[in-house]
């Protein structure tokens, strides 16, 4: 089986540039998570999706950052502008549904911000 | 305030040794705790999981423990190998099933 398959793998911007990531989730999964990862940090959940509608973006700056799942399969997370701060690896996982089955996470992203 | 607590944050031991790594928490309801493992530059692989009613589970030289009345939890690692060098993450799930609570996770180093 496939698992979550995320791009581009290392991603080096300079702050107030955008910045695009993307996830393709194991097939049949219904609900993807997209995560933060600070350095030493454990992950923090930015966004939730069910399908394709958003379950929970509740700790997104939604100043910056803004994401999208259209057909409830891929999903891009942008940054735009960029800040320092926002170094950090971005995970994004699925899972088979809101109950969190069966929950696997791709191998991230690594943004450094300069 | 974090609802999962993991320690020790960083533990170096000798391959072959054996180690164990703590999880409190305090996330309730309670559906499962998970143990994951996160290599350097990797996303996390689930090492076991663990439903309210189970109080052990094995993975290999892994085994976890779940003690749900003192919401305690644990990682046994046997015989550890360098490649088991990685960090450690415990996570709660609420029954709501909405938001995993994630640890910051221990960080092993096994040395030669």
């Amino acid at each position: 089986e496939a698992g979550v398959a995320q791009s581009p793998r290392y991603k080096i911007i300079e702050k107030r540039q955008s910045v695009a990531f993307w996830c393709n989730p194991i097939s049949g999964h219904a609900t993807l998570y997209w995560y933060q990862q600070i350095l030493g940090q454990g992950p923090k959940l930015l966004i939730q999706f069910q399908n394709n509608g958003v379950v929970d973006d509740s700790q997104l700056p939604k100043d910056r950052f803004s994401a999208e799942r259209l057909k409830g399969v891929d999903s891009t997370l942008k940054i735009q502008p960029a800040k320092l701060e926002d170094s950090a690896v971005y995970l994004c996982a699925s899972s088979l549904d809101r109950n969190s089955y069966g929950y696997t996470f791709g191998s991230g992203t690594r943004l450094t911000v300069v | 305030k974090n609802q999962v607590e993991q320690s020790p944050q960083s533990l170096i031991i000798l391959e072959g040794k054996n180690c164990t790594l703590q999880c409190n928490y305090t996330v309730s309801p309670f559906s499962n705790l998970r143990w994951y493992k996160q290599d350097t530059g990797r996303g996390p692989v689930s090492l076991t999981i663990m439903t309210f009613s189970e109080n052990t589970k094995s993975n290999g030289r892994y085994t976890a423990t779940l003690d749900a009345d003192t919401k305690q939890s644990s990682l046994h690692i046997t015989a550890s190998q360098l490649s088991d060098s990685a960090s450690y993450i415990c996570v709660v799930s609420p029954n709501s099933g909405y938001a995993l609570n994630f640890g910051k996770g221990t960080s092993l180093l096994v040395t030669p």
